[in-house]
């Protein structure tokens, strides 16, 4: 089955800062990877995702870039603010799962005033 | 997006206990999905519930500790069942967008004391 690596798993920067998080994947056939933001209290929320088709996508502040010959995948989040602190988790998906995501262990971003 | 209500919210619990976790959507859904984020860890999908149908579990998870009920197209249950210390989590519910991404609730921080 499919194997997500995320790193790093604890990332703390000063706010105006840009932080980027890195993910890995195993299996070559997964073709959807998105990105969740968890806050304190709350679940997962989808913020950005990039299909296979794409090597980057951005909206606003954040960004995602595909690797799909590497299997690797990056968020990138630029001007952080003290609101993006949470736990950020990558997330891959292939047809051969039944497009149930297969999630890595989560980076906690803490974001500095 | 479907909106989903999860509740409780957080439950401290007897070990040997056994306590269901609620999970409403505001639309009709044809897969409902459990998971479990123990600290610091992942979300570990428990299983699948399908409206009339019995649930389908993941490997190391079995219907005697979680039992899920799936009467309707916008109701489930999980309950977590003669629980120790070990089950201490938080418990999520989600349902698909539709487009490869996941609706979430607010998840249940389970404490087994």
């Amino acid at each position: 089955g499919e194997n997500v690596e995320q790193h790093p798993s604890t990332l703390s920067v000063q706010e105006g800062d840009s932080a980027v998080i890195k993910c890995t994947y195993s299996d070559s056939a997964s073709n959807y990877f998105p990105w969740y933001k968890q806050e304190l209290g709350k679940g997962p929320q989808l913020i950005i995702d990039i299909r296979s088709n794409v090597g980057e996508k951005k909206d606003q502040r954040i960004a995602v870039t595909l690797n799909k010959t590497a299997k690797h995948f990056s968020l990138h989040i630029t001007e952080t603010q003290p609101e993006d602190s949470a736990v950020y988790f990558c997330a891959a998906t292939s047809p051969g799962g039944s497009y149930i995501p297969t999630f890595g262990r989560g980076t906690s971003l803490i974001v500095h005033p | 997006s479907a909106v989903i209500s999860q509740k409780p919210s957080r439950d401290i619990c007897q070990r040997g206990t056994s306590l269901t976790i609620q999970c409403q959507v505001d639309s009709q859904v044809t897969m409902m999905f459990w998971y479990r984020q123990q600290p610091g860890q992942s979300l570990t999908l428990i299983a699948t519930a399908n409206q009339g149908s019995e649930a389908t579990y993941e490997s190391g998870f079995v219907i005697d500790k979680f039992p899920i009920s799936r009467p309707n197209l916008t109701f489930s249950t999980l309950t977590v069942s003669n629980m120790s210390p070990e089950d201490s989590s938080i418990y999520l519910c989600s349902v698909s967008d539709g487009n490869y991404g996941y609706t979430f609730g607010s998840g249940t921080r389970l404490t087994v004391v």
